[in-house]
């Protein structure tokens, strides 16, 4: 079974400051893994994906991610948040026919 | 603005009603899929249709039933809810080049979100 561990329940950061949200997943079988977004009241939309080749993953709105396979860890970066950035995100390991969520982080950027 | 289509946007509906959620996709995707979302909570996944066929159910209550007429459309029958199953309902889509699952990229729709009185 898979398996997804997000670190931080909530991050409050100030705008300007970096972000990194941890990610660590267990799945036995060849991995694929996400983030997803989803602003205040909103749908949830896909920030990156990995799913083989370079391990540093760039996805919209000026976030990456590093697939680092010995660690099974899949964080999320940003060099500097906008206060726009408040959202709630999850990190998602996809298997052959199912999805499995991290119970997600919740950031908060202060202007 | 997303491919996956569901309606309503926003339902409520008394415990003794039966109503219907809809979801349509027109991307060639041969796997849907419906999730459940509480406030501040992952998504949790419900029902797998693959090929138009129920391949997974998570223990549902039967007060939820699914229904795949064809390949592009998914259905969720509702019927003597509970107020705890006031949520986010979520439809999405996935599977390319013919084969009834892809990789987990899921294509998610806005979601219907249900109040049960």
């Amino acid at each position: 079974a898979q398996s997804v561990s997000q670190h931080n329940h909530h991050v409050i950061l100030s705008e300007a400051a970096s972000l990194e949200l941890g990610c660590n997943y267990s799945y036995g079988g060849t991995v694929n893994l996400f983030w997803y977004v989803q602003y205040p009241g909103q749908h949830l939309q896909l920030l990156l994906k990995y799913f083989s080749g370079d391990p540093l993953v760039k996805g919209i709105k000026g976030f990456e991610a590093e697939f680092i396979k010995s660690k099974f860890s899949f964080n999320l970066r940003k060099p500097s948040v906008q206060w726009s950035d408040t959202a709630e995100y999850f990190c998602a390991v996809g298997g052959y026919s199912t999805l499995t969520f991290g119970k997600g982080t919740m950031l908060l950027v202060s202007p | 603005d997303t491919e996956v289509t569901q309606t309503p946007k926003h339902l409520v509906m008394g415990m003794t009603n039966k109503k219907s959620l809809k979801c349509e996709q027109h991307m060639g995707h041969r796997a849907m899929y419906w999730y459940k979302q509480k406030a501040k909570k992952p998504p949790e996944l419900m029902f797998v249709y693959s090929y138009e066929k129920l391949s997974i159910n998570e223990s549902v209550p039967s007060r939820f039933s699914p229904e795949c007429p064809n390949s592009s459309l998914l259905n969720l029958h509702l019927h003597a809810l509970q107020p705890e199953d006031s949520a986010l309902y979520l439809c999405a889509s996935s599977g390319t080049s013919g084969r009834a699952v892809g990789n987990g990229e899921l294509f998610f729709g806005e979601g219907s979100r249900l109040t049960v009185l």
